[in-house]
């Protein structure tokens, strides 16, 4: 897996948009950007992935460089509920092995 | 679809003594399971890795005897913390896998706190 650079912390308003970044300046390209988030005392909670193109889902887009060296998690409009510690990972498709690093948690602020 | 069940969710238990946890996918038959533990404002670090009916695959540093883990049912696997210390306390969370290309869920995790 490549190593994936987040910020520890962030804050955002309730209700504006959040945007997570996260640096993968030596993927490679077979390898796919993940993001996850964990909710404190849950269990991680996928959220998208993608290769080179953005993508967007119900939950989040994700926006990829051209250069695939680093992302930005965007959720449009934060809630309270989106208080998470966000995981970016970057691994080959269907790898089994998930390395979790220190992620970037983020606070949403009513 | 990909609904995974595991309990308990939280569990105390003395010095010495075992622990069971068990992980269900409850609609679809998991080939792989994958056990994390993380350690309190750590992240989550992967333990072992168990195919369906094979024996488990422990990462460096995790003691096979010391952690059993049976995945006898493609729905079912437990691990089981055996003669528990206090620095066994940690949050464990499993993670099915459906086939080799699809499936990032995870359990709601097991909080297990040694005394």
């Amino acid at each position: 897996d490549a190593k994936t650079t987040q910020p520890p912390s962030m804050d955002c308003a309730e209700g504006r948009a959040a945007n997570l970044p996260c640096n993968h300046s030596t993927i490679s390209g077979n390898e796919y950007v993940y993001w996850y988030r964990q909710i404190h005392s849950q269990g991680p909670q996928y959220i998208i992935h993608g290769l080179k193109n953005n993508e967007t889902n119900e939950m989040a887009s994700l926006i990829i460089t051209e250069d695939r060296k680093s992302s930005t998690l965007i959720l449009p409009h934060a809630t309270l509920r989106d208080t998470a510690v966000y995981y970016c990972i970057a691994t080959r498709f269907g790898n089994e092995k998930l390395t979790f690093g220190t992620g970037t948690r983020l606070t949403i602020i009513p | 679809g990909a609904v995974v069940s595991q309990h308990p969710s939280r569990v105390i238990c003395k010095s010495g003594t075992s622990v069971k946890i068990e992980c269900r996918s409850l609609d679809f038959q998991a080939t792989t399971m994958f056990w994390y533990r993380q350690f309190p404002k750590q992240s989550l670090m992967l333990m072992a890795t168990s195919n369906e009916g094979s024996k488990a695959t422990y990462e460096q540093g995790v003691e096979k005897d010391k952690f059993l883990i049976n995945h006898a049912s493609l729905t079912l696997s437990t691990l089981t913390v055996t003669s528990a210390h206090p620095e066994d306390s940690s949050f464990y969370i499993c993670s099915p896998r459906q086939a080799a290309n699809y499936g990032y869920t995870f359990g709601s995790g097991t909080r297990l706190t040694v005394v």
